[in-house]
């Protein structure tokens, strides 16, 4: 059963373009949604994340938006660089369930950005 | 430098050799669990633990075990290692108090089961 559900599963951007990458979940006691960064041979990294309350975070290039009523998540690359190019995960949590602070994460997507 | 580590990164083995895969984290983190990566599924908790003896099943725990007799590691043992188990292996840990506390991860083990 995959409560977050990512998408694509792969996204090739020219440089300067922008990079979206869009997630659903299920589980509405979900309230901390952190999207991870991967680079190969590495362990993700968190990059960003957003409560509930808010429907926009930015950090610099990258924004999360949040749409609560339809149980939506997305992250914007701006002015995507070759740099950029890695796996991407959305994750989510919560206080409740069996698994106290276990992190959901989507399949993930590969993000290819061209120079 | 704070970090998680993990060993040995790369690891062939065969069909029911027990193996152990260490975790070491030295940021005095009580919650560390362990994830498996496989293509397509993302990432999926296999164990975690509290704090040192409390642990518990995550998602994916059949044929694995864990313990948790220091604070700073969580060895992810398979006793007797299937070829289903070949996957790409995290460990992480994080503050216990307040879920959003940031998970740090280690930089994975790849086995390989024959």
């Amino acid at each position: 059963q995959q409560q977050v559900k990512q998408s694509p599963q792969s996204l090739i951007v020219q440089k300067g373009g922008i990079s979206i990458i869009n997630c659903a979940y299920e589980n509405t006691a979900f309230d901390y949604f952190p999207w991870y960064q991967q680079f190969p041979g590495k362990g993700p990294a968190l990059l960003i994340a957003i409560r509930p309350d808010v429907s926009e975070k930015k950090e610099g290039r990258f924004t999360i938006s949040f749409n609560k009523s339809a149980k939506q998540f997305s992250l914007h690359i701006m002015d995507s660089q070759p740099g950029d190019s890695a796996t991407y995960f959305c994750a989510a949590t919560g206080p409740g369930g069996t698994s106290y602070g276990k992190l959901t994460f989507g399949q993930g997507t590969i993000l290819t950005v061209h120079p | 430098e704070a970090q998680v580590t993990q060993n040995p990164r790369y690891l062939i083995t065969v069909t029911g050799k027990k193996l152990t895969v260490t975790c070491s984290q030295n940021m005095n983190h009580e919650y560390m669990s362990w994830y498996r990566q496989d293509p397509g599924l993302g990432l999926r908790q296999i164990y975690y633990s509290m704090n040192v003896e409390v642990t518990d099943k995550g998602d994916v725990p059949e044929g694995y075990k864990v313990s948790r007799k220091e604070k700073r590691n969580f060895p992810l043992i398979l006793e007797s290692p299937s070829p289903n188990q070949t996957s790409l292996y995290f460990c992480a840990s994080r503050l216990r108090e307040g879920y959003s506390y940031e998970q740090y991860f280690g930089p994975g083990t790849r086995l390989t089961v024959t």
